[in-house]
């Protein structure tokens, strides 16, 4: 169950788009369409943004948006705002039957 | 309000144990999968376990397979984490969440504050 890989850090100035990526195998990113991703503020619970790949919750921005392909799936933040620097972590369902967190990526709004 | 209320965590010595609850409300809990989640201090997140609606599927990173046990009281709106063979890389914050679907490997939405373990001798 080795962690999914997603870049240290990412930034961008406001009005910006980033997007994040998050690396599995077949036996997870690849494999199943329960990816998802959460923002987590400082000394904060995480925030569920994505959900299946590319659902947004009920109250979440339409500017945050997921996809996937092959074993890489992705998460667009669009028209970046200071808000949106956080941690952010993807989350895969894996053949093993139990789920598998990113390594996190630090989103900073220049 | 929908709401996720962890205790049960402390301070225990290596090889001690501990049972984690996690209390519900302004839900149907025995409608949605739930886990728990653990961050180690200044890391990242860890899944940690996961119990579908009905208790009838659960699963365990390999982390600490063997040693926790998932188990809900559906009729008490809670949810619990019994850790045996606790080890000084368990120290953590325990978060448990809940999901959007009925089992526990889709997207988790509500999450608690979450309850502090600490393993130190």
């Amino acid at each position: 169950q080795s962690a999914l890989t997603q870049p240290a850090s990412v930034s961008g100035s406001p009005g910006q788009s980033i997007t994040i990526s998050c690396t599995g195998t077949s036996s997870d990113v690849g494999g199943y369409n329960f990816v998802s991703w959460y923002q987590q503020h400082p000394d904060k619970a995480p925030k569920l943004m994505i959900y299946d790949v590319s659902n947004r919750p009920s109250g979440v921005s339409n500017r945050f948006s997921g996809s996937k392909s092959g074993s890489t799936a992705s998460l667009t933040i669009s028209g970046l705002q200071a808000e949106d620097e956080a941690d952010y972590y993807c989350s895969s369902y894996t053949s093993s039957s139990t789920n598998v967190f990113g390594t996190g990526t630090k989103v900073t709004v220049l | 309000e929908v709401q996720l209320v962890e205790s049960g965590g402390g301070v225990v010595r290596p090889g001690g144990s501990l049972r984690l609850s996690c209390a519900a409300s302004g839900f149907t809990f025995d409608d949605y999968g739930m886990s728990w989640v653990r961050q180690a201090p200044g890391k990242g997140l860890e899944w940690v376990s996961g119990i579908n609606w009905n208790g009838g599927s659960t699963g365990y990173a390999d982390s600490v397979k063997g040693r926790f046990t998932i188990s809900r009281d559906n009729a008490k709106n809670s949810l619990y984490l019994q850790m045996n063979s606790l080890r000084a890389e368990d120290t953590a914050l325990y978060h448990c969440a809940t999901t959007v679907n009925t089992d526990y490997y889709y997207g988790m939405d509500v999450w608690g504050q979450g309850t502090t373990v600490t393993v130190s001798s």
